[in-house]
């Protein structure tokens, strides 16, 4: 069965510091996965899809198939990234809905 | 564009009341989404539509549920009696193709008592 896993509920750095979001999935075929972001009082929206392969707000993500993992990366953390974060994947086939992990809640303190 | 609507953006209501949502996609999105977000659960698809069609409805939780696309711009997801354990945050999302980037409403904060 697919499968998002979020290990993490909550993470708290501090500003500057860098930062690892982990995501790992259960899939046999190919996947494509997003990061999608939730900031206090916003509508959740995507961050970014690996297929982009593109840096957005600093952050990045590298799908890792050996290790089934798109985990969500950035050097130097600023508050203003404090949100919730999501992972989710999408599997090939005529059906893709997104299967979502729990999410991530980032605190990045001053 | 407004991005997606949704309506309300709470809503009280006690256990056994009839419950429904709405939602407005964006225009000229073709695909809409569904979901319940719970803490327990996290974010959980219902049900969607393609072309105003359900396409799958495996997550809408029992008989109670249930979710009309009577048109492009327009969709509702009623509960039917409502129940405590109903008691999440329900968002509205739309994408221009079922593959393509989801857009997310605000949400619909239902507490049921």
């Amino acid at each position: 069965a697919q499968r998002v896993t979020q290990p993490e509920k909550l993470l708290s750095v501090f500003k500057g510091a860098p930062v690892e979001l982990k995501c790992n999935y259960s899939y046999s075929g190919s996947p494509e996965l997003f990061w999608y972001v939730q900031y206090s009082r916003q509508r959740l929206q995507l961050l970014l899809r690996h297929i982009s392969r593109e840096s957005i707000k600093g952050f990045t993500a590298d799908l890792n198939k050996g290790e089934t993992s798109f985990h969500l990366k950035k050097p130097f953390a600023q508050e203003e990234d404090s949100a919730m974060y999501y992972c989710a994947l999408t599997a090939a086939g005529n059906n893709r809905k997104l299967i979502w992990g729990l999410g991530t809640s980032l605190a990045v303190n001053p | 564009d407004a991005g997606v609507i949704q309506s309300p953006r709470h809503e009280v209501t006690e256990m056994g009341q009839e419950v429904t949502l709405r939602c407005k996609p964006i225009s000229g999105h073709n695909s809409l989404f569904w979901y319940r977000q719970t803490m327990m659960r996290g974010l959980e698809l219902l049900i969607y539509f393609n072309n105003n069609v359900p396409i799958d409805d495996s997550g809408m939780p029992e008989d109670r549920f249930s979710a009309k696309m009577p048109n492009a711009s327009f969709s509702t997801l009623k509960i039917q009696p409502s129940e405590p354990r109903d008691s999440a945050v329900y968002f509205c999302a739309s994408s221009l193709t079922r593959w393509e980037t989801q857009y997310f409403g605000p949400g619909t904060r239902l507490t049921v008592l």
